[in-house]
């Protein structure tokens, strides 16, 4: 079965340090990767994606995503985290033989402490 | 935010009851995408409309369906409500359908259900 993992439920970090939010996927064929945000009784905001090219994808607000094949993984990073940075955050997939769909993990909450 | 616009923000209904969504798509994007999000769980695929054909579904009953209009708008609608029903209905536009694997679908901020 397709599936997008997030291991982590919540992910605690102090304003100012990095952040890594985990995601592992097992899709058939090259996948299409995607990082979305929720704040509060809002939508999905679009942070970044990838779809080929350089494993390093550069995003919104300062967030950058490494995809790795061989481990089938694609973690959100951040080099210095802020408060206003605190949300769900949802890694998602669009399989290699699929146009439409996108294929959601859990999420993971992000907490940036003061 | 994006230019994605859903209809009612919050609805109760209760079961047996029909209901029915709105979605108005971003300028320019011809593909509307519909999605569930439960209660502390991440968005399910409901289904999706490209130039006013369905384009692809999820695991979703019959009774969840939909319409595209010639303008790209979109409705859901869910006949026979059940209290699982009760969650966040997103939509999302996209600027292509068939041909569009790499393109990102931007989403609205959700109608809120609740099945009483």
């Amino acid at each position: 079965a397709q599936s997008v993992a997030q291991p982590e439920d919540q992910v605690n970090v102090a304003e100012g340090n990095p952040l890594t939010v985990k995601c592992t996927y097992s899709v058939s064929g090259n996948p299409y990767l995607f990082w979305y945000v929720q704040y509060p009784n809002r939508g999905l905001q679009f942070l970044l994606k990838y779809i080929t090219g350089d494993n390093l994808v550069k995003g919104s607000y300062g967030f950058e995503a490494e995809f790795n094949k061989s481990q089938t993984s694609f973690h959100l990073k951040k080099p210095s985290a802020l408060v206003s940075d605190s949300a769900l955050y949802f890694c998602a997939v669009r399989p290699g033989d699929s146009s439409y769909k996108l294929i959601f993990g859990s999420g993971t909450r992000l907490l940036v402490r003061p | 935010e994006t230019g994605v616009t859903q209809s009612p923000t919050h609805l109760i209904k209760t079961r047996g009851q029909q209901v029915t969504l709105r979605c108005s798509s971003q300028s320019g994007h011809n593909t509307v995408s519909w999605y569930q999000q439960a209660l502390g769980q991440g968005p399910q695929f409901i289904f999706q409309y490209y130039r006013e054909e369905e384009n692809g579904r999820g695991n979703f009953p019959p009774r969840f369906s939909g319409l595209q209009f010639p303008n790209y708008s979109s409705e859901l609608n869910v006949n026979a409500l059940e209290l699982d029903d009760s969650a966040l209905y997103l939509c999302a536009s996209s600027p292509s359908g068939t041909s569009g694997r790499r393109e990102t679908q931007y989403f609205g901020p959700g109608t809120r259900l609740l099945v009483l």
